[in-house]
């Protein structure tokens, strides 16, 4: 089956450093690549879409200053949170989709703690 | 924009029963609809996917269903399990590719 996973699962990190997530396809080529954010017992919030080669597309309300968004192949989507503030702790959870069927495989997600 | 509603919010049920979770959509223009499950701090497993051609899909003791006419899916759990404690997640998938998620409802089966 697909399988997607996400590197780190869990981050601390301090007030004002960068933090970057990586999102890999491990048995598939993935030209789109989406980012969610997940707050407490909250829904799935789409923040980004990117495809591979070109710049991300940005859901409304999402700095795209703040969460920087590579996706440098077919198996690698980076998202980075410049300059990490404690309301930028979240849930990040990344898909990943196979064009022929549009159905998107979901990453375990990344823990993210800004003290 | 697609708005997706999951009621209820919360379920709790006795162990053995049968249950139904439901999940409606505004725009019936969606590509698939899929339902997940979420446990406590962890990532979303995906259980059924529903094409937009698909009335149902089944696997073990679940059943999902879909009616684009009416914006309604229903995720029916036969035979509950202690288990099968979980947030449990619908999502549609857009034409544009997006998928757009319902709140959840979190289920707890008693013992």
């Amino acid at each position: 089956g697909a399988v997607v996973s996400q590197h780190p699962s869990r981050v601390i990190c301090k007030s004002g450093t960068s933090v970057k997530i990586e999102c890999r396809s491990l048995d598939f080529q993935a030209t789109t690549m989406f980012w969610y954010r997940q707050f407490p017992k909250k829904s799935l919030m789409l923040m980004a879409t990117s495809n591979e080669g070109s710049k991300a597309t940005y859901e409304q309300g999402v700095e795209k200053d703040k969460f920087l968004i590579n996706h440098a192949s077919l198996t690698l989507s980076t998202l980075t949170v410049t300059s990490a503030h404690p309301e930028d702790s979240s849930f990040y959870i990344c898909s990943a989709s196979i064009p022929r069927d549009n159905e998107q495989f979901f990453g375990p997600g990344t823990r993210l703690t800004v003290l | 924009k697609q708005e997706v509603t999951q009621i209820p919010a919360a379920l709790s049920v006795p162990e053995g029963e049968n249950l139904v979770l439901n999940c409606s959509f505004t725009d019936s223009a969606i590509y698939n609809l899929q339902w997940f499950r979420q446990d406590p701090g962890k990532g979303l497993t995906s259980l059924l996917l529903i094409q937009s051609s698909q009335r149902e899909q089944t696997s073990g003791r679940l059943n999902a269903s879909l009616d684009k006419s009416s914006g309604r899916s229903t995720l029916y759990i036969a035979a509950s399990q202690p288990g099968d404690s979980a947030t449990y997640l619908c999502a549609g998938l857009g034409n544009n590719n997006d998928m757009r998620f319902g709140a959840g409802t979190r289920l707890t089966v008693k013992p």
